[in-house]
């Protein structure tokens, strides 16, 4: 059974700082693996998919890298700004299936 | 180009009363997907549909909840005889027709059920 997994579970930092959110995940054959955003009583905004092939994605300020022999993931935000404070999940597409495998996520405070 | 809708946004329901929960997906894609997300807890899938048929519904609770997502209309979740345990964020994904590159996941804004 595959678990996801997200460290850590909270984070606060001053604006402008660069940061990484780490995933890891227990069985390495997946489909793809995509991080989303979840801000307060809202839904979930994909911000970057990795397919199982691939290194890395980039978008804007936000880079995810992808290892999957070692079931890691993390995501770079670069120069934070108190609009990126939401709480952050990762989630595993496996191999055969289709059901998204998410962690609990990382809620993030940046400070102004 | 709407993304996917959900209606109910809110839904307050007394113990033994019926939820009917609503998801419209993004125009073109015939894959619907629901999800749960219990308070303090990740989301967890709860079932996969196409037109007219389940997929997978491995992840829902064997009693009170079904799923069905009609030729015409939307997919509907249904609790029957809700309990407080039901009170979650319940979050519906639609995704194009399969083979298509990623096959990304996109979500909508969620119905949080609050059981009396």
């Amino acid at each position: 059974k595959q678990e996801v997994t997200q460290i850590p579970a909270a984070l606060s930092v001053p604006e402008g700082e660069n940061l990484v959110l780490n995933c890891s995940f227990t069985d390495s054959a997946i489909y793809n693996l995509q991080w989303f955003r979840q801000d307060p009583g809202k839904g979930l905004t994909s911000l970057l998919l990795i397919q199982s092939s691939q290194r890395e994605q980039t978008s804007g300020r936000l880079n995810a890298s992808l290892d999957k022999s070692s079931g890691r993931s993390t995501l770079y935000i670069a120069a934070s700004q108190p609009g990126d404070s939401a709480t952050y999940l990762c989630a595993v597409r496996p191999d055969s299936g289709y059901a998204l495998n998410f962690g609990k996520g990382t809620s993030l405070l940046v400070t102004p | 180009n709407a993304g996917v809708m959900q209606n109910p946004r809110h839904l307050v329901r007394r113990r033994g009363q019926e939820a009917r929960l609503r998801c419209s997906p993004m125009k073109g894609h015939s894959h619907v997907y629901w999800y749960r997300q219990l308070p303090e807890e990740g989301l967890k899938f709860m079932v996969y549909l196409q037109k007219e048929n389940i997929i997978d519904e491995s992840g829902m609770p064997k009693e009170r909840f079904s799923a069905e997502f009609p030729k015409e209309g939307p997919s509907i979740l249904r609790i029957q005889q809700v309990v407080r345990g039901d009170s979650a964020a319940y979050f519906c994904a639609s995704s194009p027709k399969t083979g298509v590159p990623y096959n990304e996941q996109f979500f909508g804004p969620g119905t949080r059920l609050t059981v009396l």
